[in-house]
């Protein structure tokens, strides 16, 4: 079974520039988060995604945005791209309203530099 | 608001001694608890979970404690080895929606 893909591994974008993220969820699974981890911090939640409709944001600003495609896969996109949004940028998947035992199955990530 | 929080950011320990991790919350409504590991350039991986209705859980060298009256829970590694060398996130969730730490960055120093 395919884990949960994340592309493009590394993006470097300038600043004012959009970039967009991609996952595929693993086969089964409709909910799809997204999470910032920028250097020395945890894992910010920015967005959930299921059936298509967007669940839950953190709280991140509106330039940060995405959606959920009728295959569950996401896109994330970041709008004037400022340099502390570089960072790496992990999806994860998980079953529908069902918490599974093990949590989210995490994608490996797209690491964003900003310059 | 970090409901979440993992106060130290590193840990040190030798290799073949006890590594303990915490984890506080301050929602009292979570009621399921993860520990996962991540290592560089990698996604985190789930370690082991607890539920709120058990105050431990144990599987090999890990073991998770749970304590709800204080709101905290911590992991113990024994005996830990250099291969346990990562970040670890502890999480919660009252629903589908896990909510994470800030990390602990373990080193296990041969």
């Amino acid at each position: 079974e395919a884990g949960v893909t994340q592309s493009p591994t590394h993006l470097i974008k300038t600043r004012g520039q959009q970039a967009t993220l991609r996952c595929s969820p693993i086969s089964g699974h409709t909910s799809v988060y997204w999470y910032q981890q920028a250097l020395g911090l945890g894992l910010q939640f920015l967005l959930w995604y299921d059936e298509g409709e967007e669940r839950n944001r953190g709280n991140f600003p509106p330039r940060f945005s995405g959606r959920q495609f009728p295959n569950y896969s996401s896109e994330l996109n970041v709008n004037a791209l400022e340099l502390e949004d570089s960072a790496l940028y992990l999806c994860a998947s998980s079953w529908p309203w069902d918490r599974a035992d093990y949590g989210y199955t995490f994608g490996s990530g797209t690491r964003l530099t900003v310059v | 608001d970090q409901q979440v929080k993992q106060n130290s950011p590193s840990l040190s320990v030798q290799e073949g001694r006890i590594s303990i991790l915490n984890c506080d919350y301050t929602n009292s409504m979570f009621d399921y608890f993860l520990w996962y590991k991540k290592y560089p350039a990698e996604g985190p991986t789930f370690l082991i979970s607890i539920s709120s209705i058990k105050d431990k859980n144990e599987d090999g060298r890990f073991t998770v404690f749970l304590n709800k009256s204080a709101k905290h829970l911590s992991l113990h590694i024994v005996p830990s080895q250099p291969g346990d060398s990562a970040v670890y996130f502890c999480a919660a969730s009252a629903g589908n929606q896990f909510y994470f730490g800030t990390g602990t960055s373990l080193t296990v120093i041969p």
